[in-house]
């Protein structure tokens, strides 16, 4: 099955910019949506279809996807953005569909 | 407003069938276009989807459950229900269910979710 491959944690001061990668095979070629989730809550969307910030969420979330690696960045980091953050594709192949959830990665603002 | 909540016991025997249901608000299951999906979390760790079914029966699942799990719409109820047989431990998570992608669309995202119920698997 198609996997995608997060590193478990990424560190960095407030007001700094916060890059979180995504990897999969030709992952370019599909859909990548990011959720963030704050502890003991439910996931919330904040970058989908690669790019776009659905209504609500600050600006200072963007996303890119080009050939084997999804980054979402997180700008000007806030002490809020403090949460845990997965990757997601719907891959499709001939024999069958399954949506595909990145293993996460921490967040921690120092 | 959407609204989802899940319900079941939050307590399930090995080898026993763990039955979900998750109620829906602010819609009418008949009149959405939306896929609506199970994921779950075990405790301190990543997220793990289950499924998605849309109301005219339209199912994919998640190969890695073997066949154990089952989706359902209740149209009357205006819910959907999830069922996995043969559960151990390895089931015991915070189930969640969710809004998923358009039904012409199924590479989308799941944008409303429900608080989530913990369902331990335990003699």
């Amino acid at each position: 099955s198609y996997v995608l491959t997060q590193p478990p944690s990424v560190s960095v001061a407030p007001g700094e910019t916060a890059g979180i990668t995504c990897g999969g095979d030709n992952i370019g070629s599909k859909s990548v949506h990011w959720y963030q989730q704050k502890l003991g809550q439910a996931p919330v969307v904040v970058v989908s279809y690669d790019s776009d910030r659905p209504s609500g969420i600050p600006e200072r979330f963007s996303g890119s996807n080009s050939g084997n690696t999804a980054t979402l960045t997180i700008s000007r980091v806030e002490v809020e953005d403090e949460a845990d953050y997965y990757c997601q594709v719907w891959d499709s192949r001939s024999d069958h569909s399954e949506v595909v959830f990145g293993g996460g990665t921490k967040l921690t603002v120092l | 407003q959407l609204q989802l909540q899940e319900s079941g016991p939050g307590l399930v025997k090995p080898s026993e069938t763990l039955s979900l249901t998750c109620s829906l608000s602010g819609v009418s299951i008949t009149s959405s276009t939306y896929y609506w999906g199970w994921i779950r979390q075990p405790p301190g760790k990543g997220l793990e989807w289950i499924g998605i079914i849309h109301h005219s029966g339209n199912t994919y699942y998640n190969p890695s459950l073997k066949s154990r799990g089952t989706l359902s719409v209740d149209t009357s109820k205006n819910r959907v229900s999830l069922k996995l047989n043969s559960v151990t431990a390895a089931d015991t998570a915070v189930y969640y269910c969710a809004r998923g992608p358009p039904n012409y669309d199924t590479y989308g995202y799941y944008d409303f979710w429900g608080q989530g119920t913990l369902v331990t698997v335990s003699s």
